[in-house]
């Protein structure tokens, strides 16, 4: 159980377009999703947190404007990248947590290359 | 701000040793605590949770807590190449669902055969 899907799994897009990533709970409902960052050889960074069926809340220093996030059921969430540039280049990965538990699952993550 | 203080490593073991990973906290209300494994380029996978003072054990597994001394550490017997990873401390401050984790930078452990 509480697994979590992504996809795409990897993408290359040119500088200036957009690219959405999806976020699945297959296996259970989502009450909470979150979407980190993660650069090469960093600690996972948090981006925003979002409940289903309300605004995400966005960490400080992350554009919402640029990081458009969905939460539209409870078992899907989107984040789109808009007019991506190369330093959007990264490793964006969605966890979720259920009403029941206080686990996060991963998702496998989305290598997203901006050229 | 809730810090969470893990010792970067590389830690470095020989196969089926005991490896020791720790991780202290500053936030004294803290409730839960995870850890999670994560190998190159993938992402997190949760080992373990643990709530409760004292120690929980699964499989090769036991993370222990002491929320007096403010930290929480994770035991991997018979140590295995496959072990090697880099490794996640969380915390979560509250005992309600859905709220953030606060991670650790990682430690990084090799095993070695």
């Amino acid at each position: 159980g509480a697994v979590v899907s992504q996809h795409p799994s990897w993408v290359i897009c040119k500088s200036g377009t957009s690219v959405k990533i999806e976020c699945r709970s297959l296996d259970f409902q989502a009450t909470t999703m979150f979407w980190y960052r993660q650069f090469p050889k960093q600690s996972l960074m948090l981006m925003a947190t979002s409940n289903e069926g309300s605004k995400a809340t966005y960490e400080q220093g992350v554009e919402k404007d640029k990081f458009l996030i969905n939460h539209a059921s409870l078992t899907l969430s989107t984040l789109t990248v808009t007019s991506a540039h190369p330093e959007d280049s990264s490793f964006y990965i969605c966890s979720a947590t259920s009403g029941l538990a206080y686990e996060q699952y991963f998702g496998p993550g989305t290598r997203l290359t901006v050229t | 701000q809730k810090e969470v203080e893990q010792n970067s490593g590389p830690l470095s073991v020989p196969e089926g040793a005991i490896a020791s990973l720790n991780c202290t906290y500053s936030d004294r209300v803290s409730q839960s605590f995870f850890w999670y494994r994560q190998y190159s380029g993938k992402s997190p996978e949760l080992i373990m949770s643990i709530y409760s003072n004292g120690d929980k054990e699964d499989g090769r597994f036991t993370a222990q807590l002491n929320k007096a001394s403010q930290y929480v550490s994770l035991l991997i017997r018979d140590s295995q190449p496959s072990d090697s990873a880099t490794y996640l401390c969380a915390l979560s401050p509250s005992t309600n669902t859905g709220n953030q984790f606060y991670f650790g930078t990682g430690t990084s452990l090799t095993v070695i055969p």
